[in-house]
């Protein structure tokens, strides 16, 4: 079943803009992890922050943490055509070895140039 | 290129024949995850193996699923008497295992349409 839910499901924005996605989530987590996805293929892992995180910066992306709320953020910044893609919040809790991903439904985000 | 492949890259089958996926995981990742992703939802976690052994499986994954991933290395995803359902995206991961960072690197996928 799907545990995070992204906002919003769908974004369009000028070439240049920032973007920021939101994501909630239900449990307990070990760490969190965004992903993007081009139309169609296989995922691209973008960052992970740890539960014991706020805020982890890289490149022109920044994600923020927040477990008492159980959300978490993603901001590319200076946006370009070619961000243009699906992007997904996923949970970890590890269960004993086990680091599988539960991700959400995905939000949709368009560059315009 | 040393990422996670898979083959075929998409599979067109009738309802009721059997199909079979391979998934090659980056050469040193001890781990090896199965997903399936339908449209306009986010994948879904199905099996995992840590090393040859079968750890964790989904109640996504009905007795007509079964994955195998003998010495460790590839792994196969085999799906009996195919139904219209089971139509979607079928994706394999693989890891190194570190503790408390465990990135999973993704293949492209295999898109199976059940006819």
């Amino acid at each position: 079943s799907q545990q995070g839910e992204e906002d919003p499901q769908a974004l369009s924005i000028q070439e240049g803009e920032n973007a920021t996605m939101n994501c909630s989530y239900k449990t307990s987590i070990n760490n969190l992890q965004w992903y993007r996805q081009n139309s169609g293929r296989g995922l691209v892992h973008l960052i992970l922050i740890r539960s014991n995180e706020r805020e982890k910066h890289s490149g022109r992306l920044r994600v923020t943490l927040d477990t008492s709320k159980k959300s978490s953020s993603l901001l590319i910044t200076a946006s370009r055509a070619a961000d243009t893609a699906s992007y997904f919040c996923a949970t970890v809790l590890f269960t004993g070895a086990n680091s599988k991903l539960t991700f959400g439904k995905g939000i949709t985000l368009s560059v315009r140039p | 290129d040393t990422g996670v492949s898979q083959d075929p890259r998409h599979k067109i089958t009738k309802r009721g024949q059997n199909v079979t996926f391979r998934c090659d995981p980056i050469s040193e990742h001890n781990r090896l995850y199965w997903y399936r992703q339908t449209l306009g939802q986010g994948p879904e976690f199905l099996t995992y193996f840590q090393n040859e052994a079968q750890l964790e499986k989904s109640r996504l994954l009905s007795d007509r699923f079964s994955a195998e991933r003998p010495k460790g290395s590839f792994s196969t995803l085999e799906i009996q008497r195919t139904e219209q359902g089971d139509s979607a995206m079928y994706l394999c991961a693989s890891s190194f295992g570190l503790a408390g960072v465990d990135t999973q690197y993704f293949g492209p996928g295999t898109r199976l349409t059940v006819l």
